[in-house]
């Protein structure tokens, strides 16, 4: 089975800080992936990024950054210097192998609310 | 521009009625899903179509039912069974089924009378 969590459930945060979303999954498959997306008012989620499990290299995208770490199962999403239009909902979610292929599991998504 | 269209954005339901959800796309991805999105609980996969003609249930496609006539297109029926179907719903779709990254519509807001 799997799983992902985001403990966060809500994050609020004054303009100009740095504000890190946590997420651990859970998978017994040895390929898998991971994805962060973006849920702002409007509703659509928009993809942030994504992973596979062979590539634990951090990445860097202007002011969002991930961290991976299969020894922990945990795939951080770090934005630096936060924006009010941050402000969404985030989610984390795995994609895994096998009969899973395709099929997205989600986390429960971490409210960022980014004040002025 | 591409993308996917989802209507209406808002639907109420009255008791023993079935709606049906739009969701079109014009991105010609073969793969489509729908998913339900309730407040702190992220998204869970309802049903899911892989080409034409085709398609799977998802974690929780009891009380919904689905079609796949055409590649653009895959709507969504709540049925009377869905006994509790208030929510957040979201169509989605990806080039094929795989790993690929999802484009989403803008959702429907599914309320019961």
């Amino acid at each position: 089975a799997q799983k992902v969590t985001q403990a966060q459930t809500e994050i609020s945060v004054v303009e100009k800080e740095d504000v890190t979303l946590d997420c651990v999954y859970e998978t017994r498959d040895t390929t898998y992936y991971l994805f962060w997306y973006k849920q702002p008012p409007s509703g659509e989620l928009v993809f942030l990024i994504r992973r596979n499990s062979f590539d634990e290299q951090n990445e860097i995208s202007g002011r969002y950054s991930w961290n991976f770490q299969k020894s922990t199962s945990s795939f951080n999403f770090t934005i630096t210097a936060s924006q009010v239009v941050d402000s969404a909902v985030y989610f984390c979610a795995l994609n895994a192998g096998g009969t899973s292929y395709g099929k997205l599991t989600f986390g429960q998504g971490t409210i960022l609310t980014v004040h002025p | 521009d591409g993308g996917i269209t989802q209507s209406p954005k808002y639907l109420f339901r009255k008791e023993g009625q079935n709606v049906t959800l739009s969701c079109e796309q014009n991105l010609n991805h073969d793969a489509m899903y729908w998913y339900r999105q309730d407040p702190g609980q992220g998204l869970r996969l309802i049903y899911y179509s892989q080409i034409v003609n085709d398609f799977q249930k998802g974690d929780i496609a009891e009380g919904y039912s689905v079609s796949r006539e055409k590649k653009e297109s895959f709507p969504l029926t709540v049925t009377s069974a869905q006994k509790n179907p208030t929510a957040f719903y979201l169509c989605a779709s990806s080039i094929q089924l795989t790993n690929e990254k999802l484009f989403f519509g803008s959702g429907t807001q599914l309320s019961v009378l």
